[in-house]
């Protein structure tokens, strides 16, 4: 069974802290995804990554940064951690498009921005 | 641009009852379609899918057939159980990209 794991399950941050969500996916998968999740705005992808040190821009990367050095392993940044960053981080991985593959989700981690 | 739409919740059901959530997309062309259930607690897993039109998914007794003339991807079940209240997610994929487009989601609530 494909296991991706999210580091932390609950975090409480300050305004204006640096902030690192780690995931780790243990399948061997070349693509790997960050999403929020929002109630009433369902899943929107931040940023994914299709290979290790290659990541593109999703729908609302604004405010994070992400970091992919090895493959297993896909990082989100909040440079500056502010109150409307407060959300559900969900992390996903899938083998490679090419494949027709489906996404496997991590638990998530639920940040709290204060 | 792309775009999934999902009726809003709470569905609230009883237990054995028939369950439908409607969903339809807006897209240039014919997506793949998904449908991801959330149980409490949990991440996203995959329900069932279907690639082209006319194709119907099922699993664990869930099943949505991929209609191009209405753009939608309802999904049934014909008698629910507590177990199954959860979060449903609609999406939709082009082929040559794992990029998931979502709706916002719908919550089952099942009482006995």
């Amino acid at each position: 069974d494909v296991k991706v794991t999210q580091s932390s399950r609950y975090l409480v941050k300050r305004t204006g802290e640096k902030v690192f969500l780690e995931c780790v996916q243990d399948m061997d998968h070349e693509n790997m995804f960050w999403y929020r999740q929002d109630p009433g705005l369902g899943l929107r992808l931040i940023y994914f990554s299709y290979d290790v040190k290659m990541k593109e821009k999703g729908d609302i990367p604004e405010g994070y940064s992400v970091s992919r050095e090895k493959k297993e392993r896909f990082s989100l940044i909040l440079e500056s951690a502010s109150t409307n960053q407060t959300s559900m981080y969900l992390c996903a991985s899938s083998y490679g498009a090419g494949y027709n593959s489906p996404l496997h989700f991590g638990n998530g981690t639920r940040l709290t921005v204060t | 641009g792309d775009s999934v739409t999902q009726m809003e919740g709470p569905v609230t059901l009883s237990e054995e009852a028939f369950l439908t959530i409607n969903c339809t997309y807006t897209a240039t062309g014919y997506p793949s379609l998904f449908w991801y259930v959330q149980y409490p607690g949990e991440g996203l897993q995959l329900l069932l899918k279907a690639t082209k039109a006319d194709d119907k998914g099922s699993n664990k007794g869930f099943e949505a057939t991929y209609r191009k003339e209405t753009t939608s991807f309802h999904l049934e079940k014909g008698s629910v159980q507590v177990s199954d209240s959860a979060v449903y997610f609609c999406a939709l994929k082009w082929h040559g990209t794992d990029k998931l487009i979502f709706g916002t989601g719908t919550r089952l609530q099942v009482f006995p």
